[in-house]
């Protein structure tokens, strides 16, 4: 059922670092790409998304790139804090549709 | 301000025997989604209520697996004779509205962990 592809499992980062996960997908139906941050015992919580009319999108230290030809899409974490340690999935759906499908997560460590 | 509610946090259960998950959503949101997720994945769609019927359920993996939403608020996932490949978080979602768009944003609760033995 996993539709989407997310590299890598585990990513361990120097803090002030940069975090890179990447995912792709199959459906190119999907237009809308979410990314949610998950601590232990929570549930997921919405950081960032993108429409695939743009290629970049930043929020702070957050940044998706986003490659429609290659059905490509990656999160940035800029100056990573020990903070952002969690698991981070990507995700995708049709806009105006509520079939969400998850990567399986990355587990960022940033180490102080 | 209360989010997602889910109780109970964590259920131990045996083999055979019968569970019901509860999900209090967002006071206000129309749609509700329930997610199970299993160690090392993400979460993976099970059904989404759009008021009070099941508007999606195209994710339950068999008959044993049925939800209901009967007051369009809380629902209640329901598993009977659980297997041992039950196990796993189950995360309940919801939002403003279903049809997608801005209004799909979709707010996780903390999950409740399914243990089967």
């Amino acid at each position: 059922q996993q539709q989407v592809k997310q590299s890598p499992q585990s990513l361990i980062v120097q803090k002030g670092g940069i975090s890179i996960i990447n995912c792709a997908y199959e459906n190119t139906a999907f237009d809308y790409f979410p990314w949610y941050q998950q601590f232990p015992g929570k549930g997921p919580a919405l950081l960032i998304a993108i429409r695939p009319d743009v290629s970049e999108k930043k929020e702070g230290r957050f940044t998706i790139s986003f490659n429609k030809s290659a059905k490509q899409f990656s999160l940035h974490i800029m100056d990573s804090q020990p903070g952002d340690s969690a698991t981070y999935f990507c995700a995708a759906r049709v806009y105006n549709n509520n079939d969400m499908r998850f990567g399986a997560g990355t587990r960022l460590t940033v180490k102080p | 301000g209360a989010g997602v509610s889910q109780t109970p946090s964590n259920k131990v259960t045996e083999k055979g025997k019968y569970v019901e998950l509860r999900c209090d959503p967002i006071s206000g949101h129309t749609a509700l989604y329930w997610y199970r997720q299993s160690l090392g994945q993400g979460p993976e769609f099970l059904i989404y209520f759009q008021g009070t019927g099941a508007a999606d359920d195209s994710g339950l993996p068999n008959d044993r697996f049925f939800a209901v939403r009967p007051e369009g608020s809380v629902s209640t996932l329901k598993i009977q004779r659980t297997e041992r490949g039950d196990s796993a978080v189950y995360l309940c979602a919801s939002s403003l509205r279903a049809g997608g768009g801005e209004y799909n944003e979709q707010f996780f609760g903390p999950g409740t962990r399914l243990t089967v033995l």
